[in-house]
């Protein structure tokens, strides 16, 4: 099966950068994506990953290592709107074809 | 372009009662997902409908659930009857045949409380 894990939380004050790791085991695989989502609204789509390296989007990298099944999403420049969970997810193939999450990180950013 | 937009937000039944959630995804979305979170662990899929055929409902707890998606518009998810640990909150999510898994649009969810 899959499986995916993250810290559970992790604290940071403004301006700081902060980096979620994620590490994970499937069948197969086709990418790492990474999903914000602010309490009580809809998880929002931040980053997709299929190859190795870095993706740089504004404020926001992903990061992926294929070889180590291991990916990071790296907030820089943190404002307080950054508070929020954030998960990594993992397609696969096969029976790991549809999108798997992990349980998430509450990201609490400080003044 | 509207979001994915579900309903109730918010649900409060008792055990043995029956609940009905409504998805609507953004129109031409042919991809639907329903996905649930229970007590802050993983968001799990639960199925996915290609138009108005189920693709893959490998994530369905039991048969207490059931999911349709008529027309390939708009999509339901009934529980009959809850049980105590339905509760959490179920998500619904769209994409483009294009982008399949890899993208989601997800809606806000409707949280399900069960007494």
């Amino acid at each position: 099966g899959q499986s995916l894990e993250q810290p559970s939380e992790v604290t940071a004050v403004e301006g700081a950068i902060v980096q979620i790791n994620c590490t994970y085991q499937t069948s197969g695989f086709y990418g790492l994506s990474w999903y914000q989502q602010h309490d009580g609204g809809a998880p929002t789509f931040l980053s997709y990953n299929a190859l190795d390296g870095l993706e740089e989007t504004g404020r926001f990298s992903s990061f992926l290592s294929r070889s180590d099944s291991y990916g990071y999403l790296l907030l820089q420049e943190l404002q307080m709107k950054d508070s929020a969970s954030y998960f990594c997810a993992v397609k696969g193939s096969g029976s790991a074809r549809q999108l798997t999450f992990g349980s998430g990180t509450q990201l609490t950013v400080l003044p | 372009e509207a979001g994915v937009t579900q309903f109730p937000s918010h649900s409060v039944i008792e055990k043995g009662q029956t609940v009905t959630l409504r998805c609507d995804p953004i129109s031409g979305h042919d991809n639907l997902y329903w996905y649930r979170r229970v007590m802050g662990k993983e968001i799990k899929f639960l199925l996915h409908f290609v138009k108005e055929s189920k693709q893959d409902e490998s994530g369905m707890p039991n048969n207490r659930f059931l999911a349709e998606r008529t027309g390939g518009t708009y999509s339901t998810l009934k529980v009959q009857p809850a049980e105590l640990e339905d509760s959490g909150v179920y998500f619904c999510a769209s994409s483009q045949v294009s982008s399949g898994a890899n993208v989601l649009t997800f809606g806000a969810g409707s949280r399900l409380t069960v007494l």
